[in-house]
């Protein structure tokens, strides 16, 4: 039930691009994505719909395969501040959020 | 102004103990939720309440107690402390029934550890 994300961890020099990937096995009503710094909360970025709509973060962007029920969170020139732990969170029926294990990424100067 | 807020902070305790977290949100909003996130980061949903109902009750043990006296507070109760029950606890609140297409907004957590 809980979806997949991929790669586990990522190290990434600073300006450079990362793709963060979320696979489930069932069916999706949203995909969440959230980015947790260590030591913090985690805090929002995006939600992607059903029919492609989204919202969220100005600088990060994101897809919504539903029929194959996976989502890709792209990190373009990256930010020694992108640097965390990013988790997808999957909507099953009834509003619930299922996350992923995370994604930690890396930055480095 | 702190939008979710959690105390205490840290929380440490012997085995066998009861404590509570409790969990205030000033956004207005009307679900709030408890994830517990253990040691490998994985993060999951305990408990959901909408203007004070449980709607989310995941497999959690009976020790785990949720109580919400009004839609701006969550308070979670735990009993009987097992050394499992080591985690950090993390309150959120979202608007019109959270997950559906809302953000979820994260307290600042509550690090918990038995001994």
């Amino acid at each position: 039930q809980q979806p997949v994300q991929s790669p586990q961890a990522v190290i990434l020099r600073e300006g450079e691009d990362a793709v963060i990937n979320c696979s489930s096995s069932k069916a999706l009503y949203s995909v969440h994505w959230y980015r947790q710094k260590h030591g913090e909360a985690p805090v929002f970025l995006m939600i992607l719909l059903k029919g492609g709509e989204q919202k969220g973060h100005e600088k990060i962007s994101a897809s919504f395969n539903e029929k194959k029920q996976q989502s890709s969170l792209y990190l373009t020139a990256s930010q020694l501040s992108y640097s965390g732990t990013y988790f997808c969170g999957t909507e099953l029926s009834g509003g619930k959020l299922i996350f992923g294990q995370g994604t930690e990424l890396s930055v480095k100067p | 102004d702190t939008a979710v807020s959690q105390t205490p902070k840290y929380l440490v305790t012997q085995m066998g103990n009861d404590k509570s977290i409790k969990c205030e949100q000033n956004l207005g909003h009307d679900t709030m939720y408890w994830y517990k996130q253990d040691s490998k980061k994985f993060l999951k949903i305990m408990f959901s309440y909408n203007n004070k109902e449980l709607i989310i009750n995941e497999t959690v043990p009976n020790r785990f107690s949720p109580k919400s006296p009004d839609k701006a507070h969550l308070n979670l109760h735990i009993n009987s402390l097992e050394l499992g029950d080591s985690a950090v606890y993390f309150c959120a609140s979202s608007p019109l029934g959270g997950g559906v297409h809302n953000e979820q907004f994260f307290g600042p957590g509550t690090r918990l550890t038995v001994l």
